[in-house]
């Protein structure tokens, strides 16, 4: 199983740009997560899914989109990326006995 | 007061020390708790699984204590390659709402083994 992969590993964007991540997980898990987590804080949730059709907002939500089509993808958009995007995201699928969350190896995005 | 407060450290012990690690939560229905270890630049991976009667594997031994609302890490025999910063989870329990399981992350404690 490769688990919970994430595509681009890194990436530079000018303002005003657009561009998706992909996530994708093999452990038929129903819930997914996207966070992004920055320089001297904790992860924070942009949007979630709890299924296959549907998504639902987070913390942070501005400025993201999301699309869960498949039950082992969740994309991730920016529509229009502005430098306080600038960040590292992860994705996250849940399963386990205690509803561990098992994270992607992340997306480094410069917006510059 | 934040959700889940943790000590960010940075806690530099010897090889062969024992370090703990304290976490905080606010919501007192919280029903699930971990730790993860993130490495510099990677990301979060689960460490252990917190259980109400605390729980041990290997050198690590997890303790959570509902009372006074605090989750704490114990590292035994550290290690050069436990070097990593730690975070507390928690995945609170809303009354009455459906759990999504939208986890409430610390922003984590880091340790620094030396030689």
């Amino acid at each position: 199983n490769a688990g919970v992969t994430q595509t681009p590993k890194f990436r530079v964007l000018k303002t005003g740009q657009s561009m998706t991540l992909l996530c994708a997980q093999d452990m038929n898990h129903e819930y997914m997560y996207w966070y992004r987590q920055d320089p001297g804080m904790g992860l924070r949730l942009i949007h979630y899914s709890v299924g296959e059709g549907t998504t639902a907002k987070g913390e942070v939500p501005d400025g993201y989109n999301v699309s869960r089509l498949k039950k082992q993808n969740f994309l991730l958009g920016l529509e229009s990326a502005a430098p306080s995007q600038t960040s590292v995201y992860f994705c996250a699928s849940e399963g386990g006995s205690y509803n561990e969350q098992f994270f992607g190896p992340g997306t480094r995005l410069t917006v510059l | 007061r934040k959700e889940v407060e943790q000590d960010p450290g940075p806690f530099n012990v010897p090889e062969g020390a024992t370090v703990a690690f304290n976490c905080t939560y606010s919501n007192s229905a919280s029903q699930s708790f971990f730790w993860y270890r993130q490495d510099c630049r990677k990301e979060p991976k689960l460490l252990m699984s917190v259980y109400s009667s605390g729980n041990e594997d290997g050198r690590f031994t997890a303790q959570l204590n509902r009372a006074s609302q605090y989750i704490s890490l114990l590292i035994r025999d550290s290690k050069l390659s436990d070097s990593a910063t730690y975070l507390c989870v928690v995945n609170p329990f809303i009354v009455g709402s459906s759990n999504t399981g939208k986890l409430i992350f610390g922003q984590g404690t880091t340790l620094q083994v030396k030689p």
